[in-house]
């Protein structure tokens, strides 16, 4: 069955300080990755996909992740958050046909200290 | 960037009162899709839809949920008689090329009293 795993409910980081948020997948076809983050009162806004190719993505906002195939990973990595990253972040997977569904994991919250 | 809007951003409704939540997509897209946010949850995905179909759907849309695309730009859903547990952030998405790209819209705040 496909799922979505972020472990991690609530991290808390420094200003400054480097970011790792995990998501583990389970998918029975090729899947598509996605990180989303959520601001208060605010929709989804994609913060990157991996689709194939080089497994290092770059997204917006500072933002990267990594594809492991072998760990069925997919974390999301930023080497110095800022105040303004505080916010909902969700993993999602998706089909590679048209209209399928995205399957989301059930986010971490970031609280960044100053 | 074109977005997607979302009114009303708030409802309050009664418990086995109708609603419709509305969405007006980006103009050019051609995938629409439902998904709702329990308060705490993950993102659950309700319905697709495509050239005026329903194209995939979750055990979550059922009889009560219906969608529409009554002109070239609305999309609405509809819940004929909702309930308690219908409570949820309701969000509504497009995409031009299937999910190569969701464009989501800000949300509906549904409230089942």
């Amino acid at each position: 069955a496909q799922s979505v795993t972020q472990p991690d409910i609530h991290i808390t980081v420094s200003e400054g300080a480097s970011l790792e948020l995990r998501c583990n997948y389970s998918y029975g076809a090729t899947p598509y990755l996605f990180w989303y983050v959520q601001s208060p009162g605010q929709g989804l806004q994609l913060l990157l996909k991996y689709f194939s190719g080089d497994t290092l993505v770059q997204g917006i906002k500072g933002f990267e992740a990594e594809f492991k195939r072998s760990q069925s990973s997919f974390n999301l990595r930023k080497p110095s958050v800022h105040w303004s990253d505080a916010a909902e972040y969700f993993c999602a997977v998706g089909a590679l046909l048209t209209g399928n569904q995205f399957y989301f994991g059930t986010g971490t919250s970031l609280t960044v200290i100053p | 960037e074109p977005e997607v809007t979302q009114t009303p951003s708030h409802q309050v409704t009664q418990m086995g009162q109708e609603v419709i939540l509305r969405c007006v997509p980006i103009s050019n897209h051609l995938y629409f899709y439902w998904y709702r946010q329990i308060l705490g949850q993950k993102v659950e995905f309700l319905v697709s839809f495509y050239n005026n179909e329903i194209s995939e759907k979750s055990e979550i849309f059922d009889d009560q949920f219906s969608v529409e695309r009554p002109d070239g730009s609305n999309f609405t859903l509809k819940i004929r008689s909702t309930k308690l547990e219908d409570s949820a952030m309701y969000f509504c998405a497009s995409s031009d090329l299937g999910n190569e790209k969701l464009f989501f819209g800000s949300g509906t705040q549904l409230s089942v009293l």
